[in-house]
């Protein structure tokens, strides 16, 4: 099936630093999505991007979705401690009137120190 | 409050046993996912549904059944025939093109 490779697998920051991590694809897809999940929860829903070459942003979030719509990459800035999590990036191909497959990153673990 | 609802949040399986996962949504959401997570993976997809009484085989069903006899409702029975089946397993739903959204999921150990 199709594969995603998200980087870094984990990262080590201090309170306040900006963190950005990026997933690429080997095959384009129509619209990307950015989750994080804390443990033994469920993944939520960060930011939803539909349109090659977007930028959009949730309080301290931005994502894009790269022009060849096989990259997206998840910029936070200015982390705090209640960021710790692992975030997942998806890619789905909408069609017809059902929203589609999605398929996932490994995701990236993120640590934040005060 | 409206949301996903995956029941229960532990499970203990014996060996050559059946068990069923229960998730439950009033969203009045079409579509619904069953995903496997393993620890340092991402999310893998089982079964999915987008219509009451159809379904269709993820990337890993081998092991797996499911049901879809209500909108609200999509169990999944993880079957004897899966040997490896200590995972974290989620459910989640979704409505036309909108995004996916998820329950908390049901952690799975064999005994």
């Amino acid at each position: 099936g199709q594969q995603l490779n998200q980087s870094p697998q984990s990262m080590f920051i201090q309170e306040g630093e900006d963190v950005s991590m990026n997933c690429t694809s080997s095959s384009i897809f129509n619209t990307w999505l950015w989750y994080k999940q804390d443990p033994g929860e469920g993944p939520v829903l960060l930011i939803a991007l539909y349109k090659a070459g977007e930028l959009t942003s949730n309080g301290r979030l931005t994502a894009q979705f790269g022009i060849t719509r096989k990259d997206s990459f998840l910029n936070i800035s200015a982390s705090i401690p209640s960021d710790v999590g692992i975030y997942f990036c998806a890619g789905g191909n909408a069609g017809g009137t059902s929203y589609g497959k999605l398929t996932f990153g490994q995701g990236t673990i993120l640590t934040v120190h005060p | 409050d409206g949301g996903i609802t995956q029941s229960p949040k532990y499970l203990f399986r014996k060996e050559g046993q059946n068990v069923t996962l229960s998730c439950e949504q009033n969203l009045n959401h079409d579509a619904m996912y069953w995903y496997r997570q393993d620890p340092g993976q991402g999310l893998r997809l089982i079964y999915y549904s987008q219509i009451v009484n159809d379904f269709q085989k993820g990337d890993i069903a081998e092991g797996y059944s499911v049901s879809r006899e209500k909108k609200e409702s999509f169990p999944l029975t993880v079957t004897s025939a899966q040997k490896n089946p200590t995972a974290f397993y989620l459910c989640a739903s979704s409505r036309g093109r909108q995004p996916q959204h998820f329950g908390d999921g049901t952690r799975l150990s064999i005994l």
